[in-house]
């Protein structure tokens, strides 16, 4: 049972250069959310989808675009990358009720 | 502006002892709460949760403490262990759009447990 899959584990762009993270979770919850952290500090919320279907915004939305694709995947694309966008990326998933969120292990991405 | 907070970025106690970490908030509108532990290179994973209805939650050697008018949580780990040692995230999200049930993250608190 893999939970909450995210690829790929390490990436390395250049400013301008466009990437989109992967999240696929087999759990069949119901919502998936996409947080950023960086040192010091905790996790922000960039973009969530509480249903197949819809996507709203987070935090910290600017510079990021999100697609559900189906129930168990949710992606995240970076149009123009940008060296403040150098972070450790989670995705998560969760049902709507009042449960915990499940986390993937994250993708560490590295804007030059 | 950070909602949820952690002050102590880091905490030591000795194998056995308890452990205590404590988290505040400040948005009157979270009503549930949650505790995460993250080791290096991993996710968080899920610890504990409290609702807003409750003041106090028990899962074996963890208990979480909610005490709504001060907006502070606590989370007690007793006896500690060293695989106990991690970083420890407080976590409080209100209802929000289409049901989803985000989460606002304090900084966290690095716990050593020293054998």
């Amino acid at each position: 049972n893999a939970g909450v899959t995210q690829t790929p584990k390490f990436q390395v762009l250049k400013t301008g250069q466009s990437m989109t993270l992967q999240c696929a979770q087999d759990m069949n919850h119901n919502s998936m959310y996409w947080y950023r952290q960086d040192p010091g500090m905790g996790l922000r919320l960039i973009y969530y989808s509480a249903s197949e279907g819809t996507t709203d915004k987070g935090e910290v939305p600017n510079g990021y675009n999100v697609s559900r694709l189906n129930k168990r995947e949710f992606s995240l694309r970076l149009e123009s990358a940008a060296p403040s966008q150098t972070s450790v990326y989670f995705c998560a998933s969760s049902q709507i009720t009042r449960q915990p969120q499940h986390f993937g292990d994250g993708t560490r991405l590295s804007i030059l | 502006d950070q909602q949820v907070k952690q002050n102590s970025p880091s905490l030591s106690v000795q194998e056995g002892r308890i452990s205590i970490l404590n988290c505040d908030y400040t948005n009157s509108m979270f009503d549930y709460f949650l505790w995460y532990k993250k080791y290096p290179a991993e996710g968080p994973t899920f610890l504990i949760s409290i609702s807003s209805i409750k003041d106090k939650n028990e899962d074996g050697r963890f208990t979480v403490f909610l005490n709504k008018s001060a907006k502070h949580l606590s989370l007690h780990i007793v006896p500690s262990q060293p695989g106990d040692s991690a970083v420890y995230f407080c976590a409080a999200s209100r209802l929000e759009v289409r049901g989803a049930n985000n989460l606002f993250f304090g900084t966290g608190t690095r716990l050593t447990v020293i054998p």
